[in-house]
């Protein structure tokens, strides 16, 4: 089955200091998609992404598709406390077909 | 727009006793709702997929008949734990896809525990 590693695990940052994680595939994705979570909250679409080589932004969010479409990131800039959380890329092979998670960035902004 | 309900937030029951969950979508019609769950400090673990008007697609090593799934309507899927046990214990989220699109929004997740 389809594999997602997803890096790094956690994070400790300084506020106002820029944030990158990414996600790469065992196999090629269409659709990428980035989730934040909130303890005992469920997750949230941050950016999704249909394109190879597209890069979207979302405020002080920007996420791109990697060229080989095994891999995807998102930069955080400029951090403030209320970015902590857990943040989960997820991709699916076809439009409408079952996305697969990975095991998330547990990021903690250091005020 | 899109926004995924869950109801309960929080529920408490006995080992043996079934527990119904709901997910609604309040300002969309979901074609396809999924359920997950997800343990402690782990990712989200896809259970089943349900389709408006047709049986769920369950996952491989997921039990059809202990994890009961209906998907009755365009905006409201339940999900019913039968006979539940401590192991059973966990955090469930649905999510729904609004009908040509594909993302998938989630509700708020409910947590089950098991006494």
């Amino acid at each position: 089955g389809q594999q997602l590693n997803q890096s790094p695990q956690s994070m400790f940052i300084q506020e106002g200091e820029d944030v990158s994680m990414n996600c790469t595939s065992s196999s090629i994705f269409n659709t990428w998609l980035w989730y934040k979570q909130d303890p005992g909250e469920g997750p949230v679409l941050l950016i999704a992404l249909y394109k190879a080589g597209e890069l979207t932004s979302n405020g002080r969010l920007t996420a791109q598709f990697g060229i080989t479409r095994k891999d995807s990131f998102l930069n955080i800039s400029a951090s403030i406390p209320s970015d902590v959380g857990i943040y989960f890329c997820a991709g699916s092979s076809g439009g409408y077909q079952k996305v697969t998670f990975g095991i998330g960035t547990k990021l903690q902004v250091i005020p | 727009g899109a926004v995924v309900s869950q109801h309960p937030s929080r529920v408490i029951c006995k080992s043996g006793t079934s527990v119904k969950i709901e997910c609604r979508s309040l300002d969309f019609q979901a074609t396809t709702m999924f359920w997950y769950r997800q343990f402690p400090k782990q990712s989200l673990m896809l259970m089943a997929t349900s389709n408006e008007g047709s049986k769920a697609t369950y996952e491989q090593g997921v039990e059809k008949d202990k994890f009961l799934i209906n998907h009755a309507s365009l905006t409201l899927s339940t999900l019913t734990v039968t006979s539940a046990h401590p192991e059973d214990s966990s955090f469930y989220i649905c999510s729904a896809r609004d009908r040509g699109r594909y993302e998938q929004y989630f509700g708020p997740g409910t947590r089950l525990t098991v006494t």
